[in-house]
């Protein structure tokens, strides 16, 4: 069974651009969540799909959104960049139950 | 807010010694997991623990759960250097969405 991907796997954008990031979860799982990690707050979490509907919401501002297609394919935008959002972005599936969620290798987003 | 704590964290060990990760939680939880992360890597799940008095064992790495002291506990038995990684435990929250420890830095040491 093939893992989580993500792309890209590097990023390198400025200030007030904006980026989208993907992840394709493994097949059948219909969760996905995304998390930031930095050196200075660790590992974040930003919203989780389940279904095409964001089912949580971290505590972030409105500039970081998702969404989650049919084929449970998510995307996150962050739009007018800032320097502290260099980071790890992580995404993670899940299947049903209470099965862990495994992570994708990550997209490492730094602005310049 | 769900706060969760972890100690120590940063832990130097010798190859062979016995070690034990602490994970506090602030708020009443299903859910909770142990990951490993190698630098540069992503997050490899390690354990879920789903129950008062769980515990899970893998290798060298023994993790166990009470709900009740809202506290996990990593147990590392007799180190080796491969088990020189950043530990993570994390509570979850509603649905997936998962609130992480600062993990622990930990090196084994010859």
């Amino acid at each position: 069974k093939a893992g989580v991907t993500q792309t890209p796997r590097y990023l390198i954008k400025t200030r007030g651009q904006q980026v989208t990031l993907s992840c394709s979860p493994i097949s059948g799982h219909r969760s996905v969540s995304w998390y930031q990690q930095t050196p200075g707050q660790g590992l974040q979490f930003l919203f989780e799909y389940f279904s095409e509907t964001q089912r949580n919401k971290g505590n972030f501002p409105g500039r970081f959104s998702g969404r989650q297609f049919s084929n449970s394919r998510s995307e996150m935008n962050v739009s007018t960049l800032e320097l502290g959002d260099s980071a790890l972005y992580l995404c993670a599936s899940s299947g049903s139950g209470a099965d862990t969620q495994y992570f994708g290798p990550g997209t490492r987003l730094t602005v310049l | 807010e769900l706060k969760v704590e972890q100690n120590p964290l940063f832990l130097s060990m010798q190859e062979g010694k016995n070690y034990t990760i602490y994970c506090n939680y602030s708020t009443t939880s299903d859910r909770l997991y142990w990951y490993r992360q190698d630098p540069g890597k992503s997050l490899e799940s390690l354990f879920v623990l789903l129950s008062n008095g769980a515990v899970k064992q893998e290798g060298r790495l023994m993790a166990s759960l009470d709900t009740k002291a809202r506290l996990s506990t990593l147990h590392i038995t007799a180190a080796v250097h491969d088990l020189s990684a950043t530990y993570f435990c994390a509570v979850g929250l509603s649905g997936y969405a998962l609130n992480f420890g600062k993990g622990t830095s930990l090196l084994v040491t010859p």
